[in-house]
């Protein structure tokens, strides 16, 4: 198995900060990396596919960068909306075995 | 705009299977460009990929679950299935179907670009 692994687990940030979250493969995935958002309550929605594509309707402040087994996920400039949970999840390996990270919790200082 | 919708038993007995469908609307299942698929949350937790299934009935399944785990596709409904045999506790958790895009014409990696609302089934006797 591909293990994912995100850091910080969670992490507190104010209104306006620039924030980064790490996600790390046990094995290189190429690009081959997504990131998705969920909200309490909420189903997880896509931000970045490919490890640096934007999902159409995502805001520009999100940005997703890296390949091989290192990658980066970039909020510009935080806003009340993006405090959230946040996983990376690989898509290198076959289908039957795709995996996320735990997650990185994002919460308002 | 492509909908997914789960629907099946918020309320499964120990040993017995869990059964859920999802919905689709706003597309076709049968389109080429897509795989479709399960994940679930256990509370609190992180998420955890089932499998998924082609419009030809072509399955890729986490072999963590085992033999337990059957997906399969109708597509004269638009819908997709999951069954989950010999449940206990801890397969308690949300249930989420999601479409799978492929990244490219050709490819065969895919990312999950449209997720249902989830349905929160509960193991229990």
């Amino acid at each position: 198995d591909i293990q994912m692994t995100q850091s910080p687990s969670s992490l507190s940030a104010s209104v306006g900060d620039r924030v980064t979250i790490t996600c790390r493969a046990s094995q290189s995935i190429d690009s081959y990396l997504n990131w998705y958002q969920q909200k309490p309550g909420k189903a997880p929605k896509l931000l970045i596919y490919a490890a640096s594509s934007l999902q159409s309707g995502v805001p520009s402040r999100f940005s997703g960068s890296g390949s091989g087994t290192d990658f980066t996920l970039t909020i510009s400039s935080l806003l009340p909306e993006d405090f959230a949970t946040y996983y990376c999840q690989q898509s290198y390996s076959s289908l039957s075995m795709y995996t996320f990270g735990q997650g990185t919790k994002l919460e308002i200082k | 705009q492509l909908q997914l919708q789960e629907s099946g038993p918020g309320l499964v007995k120990p040993s017995e299977t869990l059964s859920l469908t999802c919905t689709v609307s706003g597309g076709s299942i049968s389109s080429s460009s897509y795989y479709w698929g399960w994940i679930r949350q256990p509370p609190g937790k992180g998420l955890e990929w089932i499998g998924g299934i082609y419009y030809t009935g072509n399955t890729y399944n986490n072999p963590s679950l085992k033999s337990r785990v059957t997906i399969s596709v109708d597509t004269s409904k638009n819908q997709f299935s999951l069954r989950l045999s010999s449940v206990t506790a801890a397969d308690t958790a949300v249930y989420y179907c999601a479409s799978l895009q492929t990244y490219a014409s050709g490819s065969y990696k895919y990312y999950m670009d449209v997720w249902g609302k989830g349905t929160t089934v509960t193991v229990s006797s």
